[in-house]
């Protein structure tokens, strides 16, 4: 079955609010999850990575949070902006850094 | 800033015939990947590729998949017979170091089978 997954396919945010994506995974060996985003018509384009001896890491405006315990991660974007509006992937690294994507939550940002 | 490029943006071919996808991944990067996307589906690994060699694939990747780096430079994925399920985007990415999930993706190929 699928190894990561996120919560919600959509999420409808307003202009200047902070947005939150989630993502489950169920294999509690993963050690390493990254954030990617995706714009429309064009490739993935990673954001943030996390290994599983953290619990939070700060980029630029996102915050990744990993719970080991209940095997949940999320992306916190702060300020979401227009630009902001894409799809969002979890994704877990396998062996050679063979990603495994979730399924995508597709954000709208609202002016 | 370097950058994975793509050829063709988007082809079109019968079902049946062969196509070549084509890659030129970031210039001293060593891993390379083929990820494919059916539309609105989550992207999917299909194979991964280092020391000219493929290093893991998926059960996607079967007998009429191929990739091949001929030069040093491309990165080339071949479907020997296209079926219509193989309508999908197609995205090379590369990494340039063993310890990072940092993939730099292509802006991918649109194969549509007819």
């Amino acid at each position: 079955g699928e190894s990561v997954g996120l919560h919600l396919p959509t999420l409808s945010v307003q202009e200047g609010d902070n947005s939150i994506i989630n993502c489950a995974y169920s294999n509690s060996a993963s050690d390493y999850f990254i954030w990617y985003k995706q714009e429309s018509g064009k490739g993935p384009q990673f954001i943030i990575d996390i290994r599983s001896n953290m619990d939070k890491r700060q980029g630029q405006r996102v915050t990744v949070l990993l719970n080991k315990t209940v095997k949940h991660l999320s992306l916190q974007i702060a300020a979401t902006q227009p630009g902001d509006s894409a799809v969002y992937f979890c994704a877990e690294n396998g062996n050679d850094y063979k990603l495994s994507f979730g399924a995508g939550t597709t954000v709208t940002v609202r002016a | 800033e370097p950058e994975v490029t793509q050829t063709p943006s988007h082809q079109v071919t019968q079902m049946g015939q062969e196509v070549i996808l084509r890659c030129v991944p970031i210039s001293n990067h060593l891993y390379f990947y083929w990820y494919r996307q059916i539309l609105g589906q989550k992207v999917e690994f299909l194979v991964s590729f280092y020391n000219n060699e493929i290093s893991e694939k998926s059960e996607i990747f079967d007998d009429q998949f191929s990739v091949e780096r001929p030069d040093g430079s491309n990165f080339t994925l071949k479907i020997r017979s296209t079926k219509l399920e193989d309508s999908a985007m197609y995205f090379c990415a590369s990494r340039a170091a063993p310890n990072t999930g940092e993939l730099f993706f292509g802006e991918g190929s649109r194969l549509t089978v007819l």
